[in-house]
């Protein structure tokens, strides 16, 4: 069963303390991973995807990383404007599964002054 | 931008009662998906669409849930009889091939079944 695992879900920084969220999934061949951001009260705000291991992107303070396991998404000198849930998804190869994303639990992230 | 319209925004209904969601996806994208969200669960995939024909609606209760998409413009979510458990965001999100999927979300319907 495919399957994405959040870490830690929920993390609390100093503005400008940089740190990772971690994504680990287990999926019948990767199409994809993304990274969405979630304010409250709004929906998913898609950031990133990520094909194959080794690629990144990269998008203001924000690194997203995948190997062949997980996904890393680095964030350097947040600001409190970076607080929000971020959101993991991995969709899968082919099938009737083609298409769907499956998310993980998000990790709640708060960025203090 | 282009966006992903849902409505209502919020509805309190009384259990029993049918709802009806609204998603006016973007135009030009020919995936819609229906995802339920709640703190125990996260978010959940209820059914999605492709060029407009169901592909798989297995996360839904089908006693009481149906979508459908009756043109590119327009998908609906609908519960009936509706029960306190269905309490929960439901979000509509919309993509397409040509952006790689990366679908775009819709500010959600906040329902509330007392």
């Amino acid at each position: 069963e495919d399957q994405v695992t959040q870490s830690p879900e929920a993390l609390r920084l100093q503005e400008g303390e940089s740190s990772s969220l971690n994504c680990s999934y287990t999926v019948s061949g990767l199409r994809g991973l993304f990274w969405y951001r979630q304010d409250p009260g709004k929906g998913p705000e898609f950031l990133f995807t990520l094909y194959s291991a080794g690629e990144e992107k990269e998008k203001e303070r924000l690194k997203a990383t995948l190997t062949k396991k997980e996904s890393f998404l680095h964030i350097t000198a947040p600001k409190p404007e970076d607080s929000a849930t971020y959101l993991c998804a991995v969709q899968a190869r082919g099938g009737s599964t083609l298409g769907r994303l499956y998310f993980g639990r998000g990790t709640q992230l708060t960025v203090w002054p | 931008d282009a966006r992903v319209t849902q409505t209502p925004r919020d509805k309190v209904t009384e259990m029993g009662q049918e709802v009806t969601m609204r998603c006016q996806p973007i135009l030009g994208h020919n995936t819609v998906f229906w995802y339920r969200q709640t703190m125990m669960q996260g978010l959940e995939l209820l059914a999605y669409f492709r060029n407009r024909a169901p592909l798989d609606d297995s996360g839904m209760p089908k006693d009481r849930f149906s979508a459908e998409m009756p043109d590119a413009t327009l998908a609906t979510l609908k519960i009936q009889p509706s029960e306190p458990r269905d309490s929960a965001v439901y979000f509509c999100a919309s993509g397409s091939e040509s952006n790689n999927y990366g679908y775009t979300f819709g500010s959600g319907t906040r329902l509330t079944v007392v």
